[in-house]
């Protein structure tokens, strides 16, 4: 069936990188995009940015460039996200949503989410 | 960023009754290509977001009809006719027009 299914819950150090994976299954990946939406502790839903399955062009939301890298592995219809220097504000369950080829804010298929815990 | 804000942010109702979620964006999520790009998703508790609305009125598959979207410019609305106890979720609202898309504070649905 359609589905999104990601890597399993991390615990990082302050400092550290972590990289969460996002495996497409039941339609065809380079025809979408994928976006990654984070969610802190209690908290709301933030978008942190978008890729192009179709040709990895990516946009990211001003306050993650720099520290997040969004990639894809077509050959295995997966996508990936890494966050550098982790912080502990960075705790939250990061999801990846499926999203238009170029349109991020489509988000109609949703991965199960991934627990980062960022701690000393 | 595009700030949206929903209310209220916590809706008591009673099982059969209708509620209704409001969302103001600060910017209209109006598009140069005549869109609207203005979306409703609902989060059960303990699970990952679902989409419900998008382009402020079209139900997604298996969204049951009495789900339904309104509203233009800066002013949104979802309205569920009659509540089911399946309903209790937090209901976030999204503009998908400027860049970062932003989301609403969430409102929390109980019975």
């Amino acid at each position: 069936q359609i589905q999104l299914v990601q890597s399993g819950a991390e615990v990082r150090s302050p400092g550290a990188s972590v990289k969460v994976a996002c495996k497409a299954s039941g339609y065809i990946f380079t025809s979408y995009g994928i976006s990654w939406v984070r969610q802190a502790p209690g908290q709301g839903l933030e978008l942190m940015g978008w890729i192009s399955a179709s040709d990895g062009n990516t946009n990211y939301a001003q306050k993650f460039q720099g520290r997040v890298t969004m990639t894809t592995d077509t050959s295995t219809s997966t996508a990936y996200m890494e966050v550098r220097s982790l912080r502990a504000d960075d705790t939250a369950v990061y999801y990846c949503a499926r999203a238009a080829y170029n349109y991020a804010g489509t988000c109609d298929l949703w991965g199960q989410g991934t627990l980062v815990t960022v701690s000393s | 960023d595009v700030v949206v804000t929903q209310s209220p942010l916590s809706l008591p109702v009673t099982l059969g009754q209708p509620a209704s979620i409001s969302c103001r964006s600060s910017h209209s999520p109006l598009y140069s290509d005549g869109n609207t790009y203005l979306h409703w998703f609902q989060q059960r508790p303990g699970q990952s977001p679902r989409r419900l609305l998008y382009k402020v009125s079209n139900r997604d598959s298996g969204v049951p009809d009495r789900f339904s979207g309104s509203g233009s410019g800066t002013d949104f609305t979802l309205e569920i006719s009659r509540v089911e106890a399946e309903d209790v979720a937090i209901y976030y609202c999204m503009q998908g027009t400027h860049w970062p898309y932003t989301f609403g504070q969430g409102t929390k649905l109980e019975i």
